[in-house]
């Protein structure tokens, strides 16, 4: 079975340091892709950053990188320079190549201090 | 308009009421999606059409029925409600998860924050 786990309901962080949302993943699939998205109050979901099973090299979309340990099967996405707008809910999701859907964890609301 | 649009954002209906959600896609995919989001629970997937064909149910009651009569358009009709079922509904889209070369990913919209009373 697939499964995504975010163990952390609650972040805060000051401005402008750095800050990593934690991610661990199931699934006996070798090929697989993760991803983290990001919902503001307005409750779009937001599309941030892509880790492929086979990728090499860790994701990075500007001040999002993701922290990607296969053998521990973690995806961690890591914000440098956090700003206030990044306050807002962080979902990593996997999606097994082939299937046509995401299967998402429970979420990590991150809050922004100033 | 671009991206993926939903309609109505807010609706309030009471338990009798028949209503529906309506999707539309600009982005040329082939697979819509349906997610419930309620309070302090984890997204759940709802429905796939895949080409307008369903291709998952993920035992969803039969209150909700999905109806997908093209590859943009993607309709989730509500009646007989129960209180349990307000939440947000988020309609996604992507490409065609057996032909795709990029990453699959879903692009969602705002959601529909559907009220029950």
């Amino acid at each position: 079975a697939q499964k995504i786990t975010q163990t952390q309901p609650g972040m805060f962080v000051q401005e402008k340091e750095a800050v990593t949302l934690d991610c661990t993943y199931d699934t006996s699939d070798p090929s697989y892709g993760l991803f983290w998205y990001k919902q503001p109050s307005s409750g779009e979901m937001i599309f941030l950053i892509y880790q492929g099973s086979y990728d090499q090299q860790n994701a990075t979309e500007g001040r999002y990188s993701l922290n990607f340990q296969k053998a521990r099967k973690s995806a961690n996405l890591v914000i440098s320079a956090s700003q206030l707008g990044d306050s807002a809910m962080y979902f990593c999701a996997m999606r097994v190549r082939g299937y046509n859907k995401l299967i998402f964890g429970a979420g990590t609301r991150l809050a922004v201090h100033p | 308009e671009t991206g993926v649009t939903q309609t109505p954002r807010h609706l309030v209906m009471g338990m009798t009421n028949k209503k529906s959600l309506k999707c539309e896609q600009h982005l040329g995919h082939n697979a819509m999606y349906w997610y419930k989001q309620s309070a302090k629970k984890p997204l759940e997937l709802m429905f796939v059409y895949n080409f307008k064909e369903q291709t998952e149910n993920n035992s969803v009651p039969s209150r909700f029925s999905p109806e997908c009569p093209n590859s943009s358009h993607l309709f989730l009709h509500l009646h007989t409600l129960q209180p349990e079922d307000s939440a947000l509904y988020l309609c996604a889209s992507s490409q065609d998860p057996l032909t795709e070369r990029g990453t699959g990913e879903l692009f969602f919209g705002e959601g529909s924050r559907l009220t029950v009373l």
